[in-house]
């Protein structure tokens, strides 16, 4: 199985900071890289899919960027709504397989 | 408004069984592979299988830690999918969420929506 190390696993920022979230892969996952947003109590929701594309909706201060096996979720500026945990997932080989979520938390 | 919906989560005992639904709307259920996810409280998220199309041969793909004792199925002409849970262990205690695949044959896609989720609890 691919393994997923994210980190941090919790941060806290201020509104309007930029945040950024990795995940890094145990091996190549070429572009198969998404990024979900759950909130308290709810389900995932689907931020990114394949590395890049912001799913329709998402506000645009989330995007996301790759090196080699490194992925990144930036948040441009943080807003209060962005509380959240967040996923990263790999869908380049069954099992797919999630990173272990980072907890964001509002100053 | 595109959707899925989960039902029969519930309390049961170690060994028994329990069959829990997906029910789609909003788009064409039998286009799409459908997920099953599961959450132990307070734990990240863990994929349990999927069931692709049957377009695709209607393939299903398990995790280790279930395969044998969990099967997927669809009925499309209801627009639902289930996940029957045999020989059920304490550490199947989760929240269960069914999740539609944004491709057919399961593979290289993401997930959504999500359900809201229902929960499993098994013990004694």
């Amino acid at each position: 199985d691919i393994q997923m190390t994210q980190s941090p696993s919790s941060l806290s920022a201020s509104v309007g900071d930029r945040v950024t979230i990795t995940c890094r892969t145990s091996q190549s996952i070429n572009i198969y890289l998404n990024w979900y947003q759950q909130k308290a109590g709810k389900a995932p929701k689907l931020l990114i899919y394949g590395t890049y594309n912001l799913y329709s909706g998402v506000p645009s201060r989330f995007s996301g960027s790759r090196s080699g096996t490194d992925f990144t979720l930036t948040i441009s500026s943080l807003q209060p709504e962005d509380l959240a945990t967040y996923f990263c997932q790999q869908s380049y080989s069954t099992p797919p397989t999630f990173g272990q979520g980072t907890r964001l938390e509002i100053k | 408004e595109v959707q899925v919906v989960e039902s029969g989560g519930g309390l049961v005992q170690p060994g028994r069984s329990l069959r829990l639904s997906c029910t789609g709307s909003g788009f064409t259920f039998g286009d799409y592979a459908m997920t099953w996810v599961r959450q132990a409280p307070g734990k990240g998220l863990q994929w349990v299988g999927f069931i692709g199309s049957k377009a695709v041969g209607g393939t299903t793909e398990y995790a280790a830690s279930v395969k044998g004792r969990f099967t997927i199925s669809r009925d499309d002409s209801k627009s639902i999918a289930y996940l029957q849970m045999n020989s059920l262990k304490t550490e199947d205690t989760a929240v269960y969420f069914c999740t539609r695949d944004g491709r057919a044959d399961g593979r290289r896609g993401w997930f959504d929506p999500w359900g809201q989720g229902t929960l499993v609890t098994v013990s004694s």
